[in-house]
């Protein structure tokens, strides 16, 4: 099973508004991500945990606030954001240390739309 | 900074026809993915090559790694409309981090 799963698909919020995504997968993973994608471009990296702890922040804005409450769960807080903070927000998982086998799993992603 | 440079960035073609994207760079990837996404939906992994010299079939689906870990290939016989999105590859960097190419949107009309 190579499974990640995202909740919610959809999300709209407003600019004063707070929310969360959430991360799950199931495959023993130890390293998770959070991507920014804007339509038609590459996904950008966002946060990287290893081990549950935050092992890289790509300079992301203090409004996003990457959290891993256990080797299963990645949640993105959002808070204050601005209308081009709209994009679809990838979450994926890997098994670190494995040099040679970065292989990366995506989830389907939430749609976030700020008003 | 290691850079993927994908091309072409854009393909459409009709129906059986066959076609190739290309993945160049002038670092050195420790494996190399690509994937298939679909307009609001996550990118799908087609496959991971690891080994220089590697070639990987998936169906109509020919990957190609480069001798020496810095490009690859993928090449789809007899297109079908399918197989229309954005492919991606990306390649593996130290600390598990992916490098991105620029993406090429296929569009396959019957």
């Amino acid at each position: 099973d190579t499974e990640v799963t995202q909740t919610p698909k959809h999300l709209v919020m407003g600019m004063t508004n707070k929310k969360s995504l959430k991360c799950e997968q199931h495959m023993g993973h130890r390293a998770m991500y959070w991507y920014k994608q804007k339509a038609k471009k590459p996904p950008e990296l966002m946060f990287v945990y290893s081990y549950e702890k935050l092992s890289i922040n790509e300079s992301v804005p203090s409004r996003f606030s990457p959290e891993c409450p256990n080797s299963s769960l990645l949640n993105l807080h959002l808070h204050a954001l601005q209308p081009e903070d709209s994009a679809l927000y990838l979450c994926a998982s890997s098994r670190p240390g494995l040099a040679r086998q970065d292989t990366q799993y995506f989830g389907p992603g939430t749609r976030l739309t700020v008003l | 900074t290691q850079l993927l440079e994908q091309s072409p960035q854009f393909l459409s073609i009709q129906e059986g026809e066959n076609l190739t994207v290309y993945c160049n760079s002038s670092s050195v990837f420790s494996s190399l993915q690509w994937y298939r996404q679909e307009p609001g939906e996550g990118p799908v992994l087609l496959v991971t090559v690891v080994t220089g010299g590697e070639v990987k079939k998936l169906k109509r689906l020919t990957f190609q790694f480069g001798d020496a870990r810095k490009d690859s290939s993928l090449h789809i016989t007899a297109a079908q409309p399918g197989d229309t999105g954005l492919y991606l590859c990306a390649g593996g960097v130290q600390g598990g981090k992916l490098i991105f190419g620029q993406g090429t949107e296929l569009s396959v009309k019957p």
